[in-house]
């Protein structure tokens, strides 16, 4: 069982649509980070959350961390084919170990 | 800056054989570790550093040693290879708690 659940675990859309991803646990989180994945390269950091109700912007993304620091969602607007990766969401725990969810594979069709 | 470094990028062991996977930084984080990654199943802890002289295991530590001698060096070494070892392997660096990793690009590694 993860710790981190993360859905959809696959997602396929079209160039231009708009689309959020989850990530939950029944934890509480002290930060919650965000990475992007590429085949064949090691995951990217996008952003890092550490308060609860927190939302940070970086240019058509949009993240959340939830108000019980227990979850956060992504949400990108616009989505073209060079967001197309593996999404991942991670979180520190109480032994500040740093857990990650299975991830979800994003695919944006030009 | 080359960030973090993880030589070599592929490897074939044969079942019961050993090796050291490498991983150095350049950015003096005091924080390493080392995953591994499964399809399905993320990434797993398998241990990590809080500075140089200090090792702890994580998730799935099993089969797997690691030593810190100097603050650039995390190698990992597989005692007696498995198939269940059988991954991708990806070492991380970070300076502080709460604020992200750096990965490596990984070493794929294939126990046959």
């Amino acid at each position: 069982t993860q710790l981190l659940e993360q859905s959809p675990q696959f997602l396929s859309i079209q160039e231009g649509e708009n689309l959020t991803v989850y990530c939950n646990s029944s934890s509480v989180f002290s930060s919650l980070q965000w990475y992007r994945q590429e085949p064949g390269e090691g995951p990217v950091l996008l952003v890092t959350v550490v308060t609860g109700g927190e939302v940070k912007k970086l240019k058509r993304l949009t993240f959340q961390f939830g108000d019980a620091r227990k979850d956060s969602s992504l949400h990108i607007t616009a989505a073209q084919p060079g967001d197309t990766g593996l999404y991942l969401c991670a979180g520190e725990d109480n032994n500040n170990d740093m857990r990650f969810g299975a991830g979800t594979r994003l695919t944006v069709k030009p | 800056n080359a960030g973090v470094t993880q030589t070599p990028k592929f490897q074939v062991l044969k079942t019961g054989q050993s090796m050291t996977l490498q991983c150095a930084q350049d950015m003096n984080h005091e924080y390493m570790s080392w995953y591994r990654q499964d399809p399905g199943m993320g990434l797993r802890l398998i241990h990590y550093s809080v500075g140089a002289g200090i090792t702890d295991q994580g998730e799935v530590p099993n089969g797997y040693n690691v030593s810190r001698s100097t603050t650039e060096d995390f190698p990992l070494r597989l005692l007696s290879a498995a198939p269940s070892q059988t991954s991708v392997y990806f070492c991380a660096s970070s300076y502080s708690l709460n604020v992200g990793y750096t990965f490596g690009s990984g070493t794929r590694l294939t126990v046959v």
